[in-house]
């Protein structure tokens, strides 16, 4: 299957520092990239959408501000967290679609964030 | 609006044993059902999906679903569960192929010797 690589797995960050997350399809090329936050033991909370050369689309909820995506090429998008918070601590997973790929999207291995 | 509702957070099998997780959707359109699985610190592995067409669905690792509309209930079944099964797993639907997935709150799947 396709891959989507996210990097890095785990950061750890002091808190008022601004933190980036990489999210890369190696072999296709995605039209689409969603980003989920999921907190312990829950479930995955859908973000934001976003596509190639547009602005994201941000759920209810969500600060843009706050979460900054920025979606450059087919290829890469990231999310960066703005003056983190301890309460930003979270595990992050996004997922690349594509229209050439329509039956699926991949999920990158996630990031585990942490600020102290 | 679409909702998810997976019905138990926690299921206990033995090994060998029948596995049957739940998963209940509304949706006001046809739904387009996944369910995923995920290992500890780990993203999601598509396990199968329902979009149109037959509804008993195979996918991989012996995981089989079938989509019932009258129910609207989209469960997961495994004959005979194996320790490497253990995980979390979750119940998604989607309004259409955009995949814009709305995820239930997961279940933990655990497999006793």
């Amino acid at each position: 299957g396709a891959v989507v690589s996210q990097h890095p797995s785990r950061v750890i960050c002091k808190s008022g520092t601004s933190v980036k997350i990489e999210c890369r399809s190696l072999d296709f090329q995605a039209t689409t990239m969603f980003w989920y936050r999921q907190f312990p033991k829950q479930s995955l909370m859908l973000m934001a959408t976003s596509n190639e050369g547009s602005k994201a689309t941000y759920e209810q909820g969500v600060e843009k501000d706050k979460f900054l995506i920025n979606h450059a090429s087919l290829t890469l998008s990231t999310l960066t967290v703005t003056s983190a918070h301890p309460e930003d601590s979270s595990f992050y997973i996004c997922s690349a679609s594509t229209v050439v790929r329509n039956t699926e999207a991949f999920f990158g291995q996630g990031t585990r964030l942490t600020v102290v | 609006a679409q909702s998810v509702t997976q019905l138990g957070s926690h299921v206990s099998v033995s090994e060998g044993a029948l596995v049957l997780l739940r998963c209940n959707y509304s949706s006001s359109v046809p739904p387009y059902l996944f369910w995923y699985v995920q290992y500890p610190n780990q993203g999601l592995q598509l396990l199968l999906k329902y979009t149109t067409g037959a509804t008993l669905v195979k996918g991989i690792n012996g995981f089989e679903a079938e989509f019932k509309k009258s129910e609207t209930s989209f469960h997961l079944t495994k004959p005979s569960a194996h320790m490497s099964d253990a995980a979390e797993y979750f119940c998604a639907v989607s309004r259409d192929s955009s995949y814009k997935l709305i995820f239930g709150s997961g279940t933990r799947l655990l497999v006793r010797p």
